[in-house]
């Protein structure tokens, strides 16, 4: 059991260029979110999903999108990069009911240079 | 919406002693309490939750408590171990919000052997 996957782990981009992190869960979860970690801020949402076919924004959306065509990925596009878009980025699902426990993915670092 | 504020930043403390990390949020709304420990390189992974209908939890060596009037929250490590060093978040999320987590920016533990 795989759990929550990111593609890729590492990756360099330059100001101006486009790219997408994929995430995939395998455990059948409605819920699926992006979040962004920067040192002292915590972790802020980007966007979320709560079903196939849904996307929401999040506390920080500007500058990227998503979509979620499979229930089981959730895909997180920056259209032209920059350099405030520097972080680690983390996939998330829940099965959202209750307030249940999330389950993170080992994490995206990307630097925009 | 939410808002999440977590302290200390930083924390460290002897191998054996305990560690206390507190959280207030702000959205008396607001009904699941989760904490989350995250290793370097890794995603963050839940330890121990609360619901906002109980007023204390324990797992062990940690313990979470809850105070819905003061709206505030702590996580407690008992006899902690060099392998508890890592940073803990705490989160708050409720219906209101779609069961998004919001997070305080996080504790980094140190514990020195």
């Amino acid at each position: 059991n795989a759990g929550v996957t990111q593609t890729p782990k590492f990756r360099v981009l330059k100001t101006g260029q486009s790219m997408t992190l994929l995430c995939a869960q395998d455990m059948n979860h409605e819920y699926m979110y992006w979040y962004r970690q920067d040192p002292g801020m915590g972790l802020r949402l980007i966007h979320y999903s709560v079903g196939e076919g849904t996307t929401a924004k999040g506390e920080v959306p500007d500058g990227y999108n998503v979509s979620r065509l499979k229930k089981q990925n959730f895909l997180l596009g920056l259209e032209s990069a920059a350099p405030s878009q520097t972080s680690v980025y983390f996939c998330a699902s829940s099965t959202g009911v209750g307030n249940t426990e999330a389950f993170f993915g080992q994490g995206t670092r990307l630097t925009v240079v | 919406g939410e808002n999440v504020e977590q302290h200390p930043s930083t924390l460290s403390v002897q191998e054996g002693d305990s560690a206390v990390i507190k959280c207030t949020y702000s959205d008396s709304a607001s009904n699941y309490f989760p904490w989350y420990k995250q290793e370097l390189g890794k995603g963050p992974q839940l330890i121990i939750d609360i619901r906002s209908n109980v007023g204390e939890k324990k797992d062990q060596r940690i313990a979470v408590t809850l105070n819905k009037t003061a709206k505030h929250f702590s996580l407690h490590i008992t006899e902690t171990q060099p392998e508890d060093s890592a940073v803990y978040f705490c989160a708050a999320s409720g219906w209101e919000y779609g069961n998004k987590l919001v997070f305080g920016a996080g504790t980094i533990l140190r514990v020195k052997s």
